[in-house]
């Protein structure tokens, strides 16, 4: 089944700093998700990207299914961005959402 | 009420017991997910339902069972679970798109229920 690995799996990062998560998955797809999971449990839809640019505020993504990856730009972090941030693939065709093993982000004051 | 919601948020159980989670979705989305997340583990997809029919069944074993009456509800019965089964068990919702090959869009996810078994 296809793969998807996340990196970095933790990041710590002084306020104010800009980041960037990569997403790297094994096989095509058609459906590419990131998620921040707050420290309650929810996960809150960021983007969905299976290919392209999209902003929103301070973060950004961009997914290149050509080479199978997607980052994650997140500018000027703040410590409400401390969370988990997923990125979940499906393949062309399936119903199956693969999740990456996730990046802990912890921002500090 | 918007969005995904599911209740109970916690819920504290025996190995005996019988319980049940509730999802209920207000997106007006046809397909509807049991994922689990378990500590230090990626989120796993338990059970896919389109169109009110099961169409995925991720190796769970039958001490978790579905029922999707609607559309916009999806239920996870539960009977003599094990202490490993203690997770954040999440639901989620999408629209299928159909045509030349059909499309599973954009998921959003409920709140959870915290579960624990004793």
């Amino acid at each position: 089944g296809i793969q998807v690995e996340q990196s970095p799996p933790d990041l710590i990062l002084q306020e104010g700093a800009n980041s960037t998560l990569r997403c790297n998955f094994s096989d095509s797809v058609n459906n590419l998700q990131w998620f921040h999971q707050n420290p309650w449990g929810q996960l809150i839809n960021l983007f969905y990207i299976p290919s392209g640019t999209k902003q929103n505020g301070r973060l950004s993504a961009t997914t290149v299914a050509t080479e199978r990856y997607s980052l994650l730009y997140i500018s000027s972090s703040q410590t409400t961005d401390s969370g988990v941030y997923f990125c979940a693939v499906r393949n062309t065709g399936g119903f199956k959402t693969i999740f990456g093993a996730g990046t802990r982000l912890f921002v500090k004051a | 009420e918007t969005g995904v919601t599911q209740t109970p948020r916690h819920l504290v159980m025996g190995m005996t017991n019988k319980k049940s989670l509730k999802c209920e979705q207000h997106l007006g989305h046809n397909a509807m997910y049991w994922y689990k997340q378990s500590a230090k583990k990626p989120l796993e997809l338990m059970f896919v339902y389109s169109l009110e029919e099961r169409v995925e069944n991720n190796s769970v074993p039958s001490r978790f069972s579905p029922e999707c009456p609607n559309s916009s509800h999806l239920f996870l019965h539960l009977h003599t679970l094990q202490p490993e089964d203690s997770a954040l068990y999440l639901c989620a919702s999408s629209q299928l798109t159909s045509g030349g090959q059909s499309s599973y869009n954009e998921q959003f996810f409920g709140p959870g229920t915290r579960l624990t078994v004793l």
